[in-house]
């Protein structure tokens, strides 16, 4: 079975400096899709980044990019130039046609 | 995009009671829809999907059950809850085309407390 793992219950970040989130799973398949979701105090999940698992090229949005390892099966988040804002759970997921498994999350606090 | 709606928004229900929580989806058409459910702390755990009115799978063996009588309607029940139900329950809709790369829209919640 496909397992997701966030090794980091908590983190911390001073605004405008740079943070990343660490992620692995585990599976046994080459065609998959990861995720990033945001879930602030709100609980509204909001998608923050996806990354296509035949693209070596690492995804991008904004202040938001991805380092995707596939040998390693590790797909970490870098948030750069933290923002008050970015405070939330964040969440990793793997999904493989209809199944999408989630990893427990990282709460991520922004110090301003 | 599409906006999710979930009522009700909260739910305190005794153990042995019924269930029925509401999913109604605008902005699209023929959506798949998903019901998770977020235990305290945790992530998310895909209950249910469907790719259509009447089709639904079920992801883990439990005491609820969905439906889906309208294209852009989705219902989770129970016929008589347990203490193990607790907890935050997320409708999410996507489009129908394009596979697994698709982004989930969520809709706001329900928190279910079972006592």
């Amino acid at each position: 079975a496909q397992t997701v793992t966030q090794s980091q219950p908590e983190m911390s970040v001073q605004e405008a400096e740079t943070v990343t989130l660490s992620c692995t799973y585990d599976t046994s398949e080459s065609d998959y899709y990861l995720f990033w979701y945001k879930q602030p105090p709100s609980r509204q999940m909001i998608l923050v980044i996806r990354q296509e698992a035949y693209k070596q090229q690492n995804a991008t949005e904004n202040r938001f990019s991805v380092n995707f390892q596939k040998a390693a099966k590790s797909f970490s988040l870098k948030i750069s130039d933290s923002q008050l804002g970015d405070a939330a759970m964040y969440f990793c997921a793997y999904r493989r046609r209809y199944d999408m498994r989630f990893g427990a999350g990282t709460r991520l606090t922004v110090k301003p | 995009s599409q906006t999710i709606h979930q009522w009700p928004a909260t739910l305190v229900q005794p153990v042995g009671s019924p269930l029925s929580l509401e999913c109604t989806v605008e902005g699209t058409s023929n959506p798949n829809l998903y019901w998770y459910r977020q235990a305290a702390g945790r992530g998310l755990q895909l209950l249910f999907y469907s790719v259509g009115i009447g089709q639904i799978s079920s992801e883990v063996p439990q005491n609820l059950s969905a439906s889906r009588p309208q294209d852009r309607q989705f219902i989770l029940s129970s016929k008589k809850l347990l203490l193990s139900d607790s907890g935050f329950y997320l409708c999410a809709s996507e489009q129908n085309s394009g596979g697994a790369s698709n982004e989930q829209f969520f809709g706001p919640g329900t928190r279910l407390t079972v006592l």
